[in-house]
């Protein structure tokens, strides 16, 4: 099925780092969302975007709606341990907003 | 609050069995969604039900099939099961079709 291009794949990080993600499409999306999985849990919604060139903040973490609408990004500032898990990138392409497609992750992993 | 409830959390089937998981979603919504977790493929979009009726979806073969009832509880079925089939199935519920999705910790299916 499509996806979403999700990068890096991977983060290994020393506690208090800053952390930059970023998601990108070849189509415009209308909305994008950026959730974190923990080991053994479903997916949690951490910030939502409507809106191209949207800037919006959820305590330490900071997400963008790209101005060309496809693509986005995902800052973390000073990670803590509880930052680890695995974050993806989501979006309804245009005309559905409910068949989400989704990035393979970008997985997180803080060393204290 | 409760969340989201699936049930079972971990099964094990073989080669053209079938199997059924259920769905309890967060009290008062009565939309759910239906995806499938692979490493290899992410989540993908498998259906969603709103008061009963199928509204979306995705890209699967027919052997993948879903209901929901009239207390907002769904249930998805896999016939025939193939190894590929092995995965994380994760379902979401919102109180609208346009509300934020929160998922359950997924039923873990593994195809010998």
């Amino acid at each position: 099925g499509q996806q979403l291009n999700q990068s890096p794949q991977s983060m290994f990080i020393q506690e208090g780092e800053d952390v930059s993600m970023n998601c990108t499409s070849s189509s415009i999306f209308n909305t994008w969302l950026w959730y974190k999985q923990e080991p053994g849990e479903g997916p949690v919604l951490l910030i939502a975007l409507y809106k191209a060139g949207e800037l919006t903040s959820n305590g330490r973490l900071t997400a963008q709606f790209g101005i060309t609408r496809k693509d986005s990004f995902l800052n973390i500032s000073a990670s803590i341990p509880s930052d680890v898990g695995i974050y993806f990138c989501a979006g309804p392409p245009a005309g559905n907003n409910r068949k989400l497609i989704w990035g393979l992750g970008t997985s997180l992993a803080v060393n204290p | 609050k409760a969340g989201v409830t699936q049930t079972p959390r971990y099964l094990i089937k073989t080669r053209g069995q079938q199997v059924t998981l259920s769905c309890s979603p967060i009290s008062g919504h009565r939309s759910v969604s239906w995806y499938q977790q692979t490493p290899g493929q992410g989540l993908q979009f498998l259906f969603e039900y709103f008061s009963e009726t199928q509204r979306n979806k995705g890209n699967f073969p027919g052997r993948f099939s879903g209901r929901q009832f009239s207390n907002s509880r769904s249930e998805m079925n896999v016939s025939t099961l193939e190894l590929g089939d092995s995965a994380l199935y994760l379902c979401a519920s919102s109180k609208t079709v346009t509300g934020e999705l929160f998922f359950g910790e997924g039923s873990r299916l593994t195809v010998l």
